[in-house]
C-alpha cells in the first residue's frame, strides 16, 4: 500500500514567521506532488504542484522537493492569520491516475 | 464560472436506506473522483471514473455505487451495505491527465446517519 504521510499537528507559529510543512512518500516512482489547503469545514484548494527536483516558488509559498529522499516540504514566508488551516500534501501514483492524499498538517498562525 | 457543483450541503440518512449525492461539473473534465473525508484522517478514495461510462473502484469501495452516464455528471449512491456512512463527501475532476496538475474540488457534502 502505498503512502504518504505527515505530521498531524498542530503547529503553531507567530504571525510573520516561516511555516515549515513536510511530507514523505513511499511510491519512489512518484513523479507530480501536490500541496492544498483546507480551511474548517471547507473543500481542499490546490496551492502548488511540483514535479522536478529543487524548489518552486509562488508568491509566498515555496514547495521543495527531493525525490532521492522521497521527502516534499511547503514553506510560507510571511504567515499570516488567514494561513491558519489543514495543509494536505498529496501525491500522483506511479501506475495509476489518481492521487493519494496524506493525513493533513493543522497550521494554526498566532497574531 | 467553471466549476464542480456538489448537492446537497447536508444530508441525513436514516439506517438502512439509499441515498445520492449528486456531482456535477462544466469544467469540460473527462475525469471524476469520490472521495471521503473523517475527522482528522485525509481523503480515501471511493471511486473514479476517466471517461463516461467507465469507473474503476478506489480503496474504499465497499458499500458504494456510481454511475458515469454523462461527462458532466458523476453520482454517488451511499447504499444500505455501507455500515459507517458519516462522513465529508468530496468531489473532484481534473483533465484526463490531470492528476499531472491537480484537482478542482467542490464544496462537498456532509452526510450523517440519523
Amino acid at each position: 500500500q502505498k503512502e504518504v504521510e505527515q505530521n498531524s499537528g498542530p503547529l503553531s507559529v507567530p504571525e510573520g514567521a516561516i511555516a515549515s510543512l513536510n511530507c514523505t512518500y513511499s511510491d519512489r516512482g512518484s513523479q507530480s506532488f501536490f500541496w492544498y489547503r483546507q480551511y474548517s469545514g471547507k473543500s481542499p484548494e490546490l496551492i502548488m504542484f511540483i514535479y522536478s527536483n529543487g524548489d518552486k516558488e509562488d508568491g509566498r509559498f515555496t514547495a521543495q522537493l527531493n525525490k532521492a529522499s522521497q521527502y516534499v516540504s511547503l514553506l510560507i514566508r510571511d504567515s499570516q492569520p488567514s494561513d491558519s488551516a489543514t495543509y494536505l500534501c498529496a501525491v500522483k501514483e506511479t501506475s495509476y491516475d489518481k492521487v493519494i492524499f496524506g493525513p493533513g498538517t493543522s497550521l494554526s498562525v498566532i497574531p | 464560472d467553471g466549476g464542480i457543483t456538489q448537492s446537497p450541503k447536508y444530508l441525513f440518512r436514516k439506517e438502512g436506506q439509499n441515498v445520492t449525492l449528486s456531482c456535477e461539473q462544466n469544467l469540460n473534465h473527462d475525469a471524476m473522483y469520490w472521495y471521503r473525508q473523517d475527522p482528522g484522517q485525509g481523503l480515501r478514495l471511493i471511486y473514479y471514473s476517466q471517461i463516461v461510462n467507465d469507473f474503476q473502484k478506489g480503496d474504499i469501495a465497499e458499500g458504494y455505487s456510481v454511475s458515469r452516464e454523462k461527462k458532466e455528471s458523476f453520482p454517488l449512491t451511499v447504499t444500505s451495505a455501507q455500515k459507517n456512512p458519516t462522513a465529508f463527501y468530496l468531489c473532484a475532476s481534473s483533465t484526463r491527465s490531470g492528476a499531472l496538475y491537480g484537482y478542482t474540488f467542490g464544496s462537498g457534502t456532509r452526510l450523517t446517519v440519523v
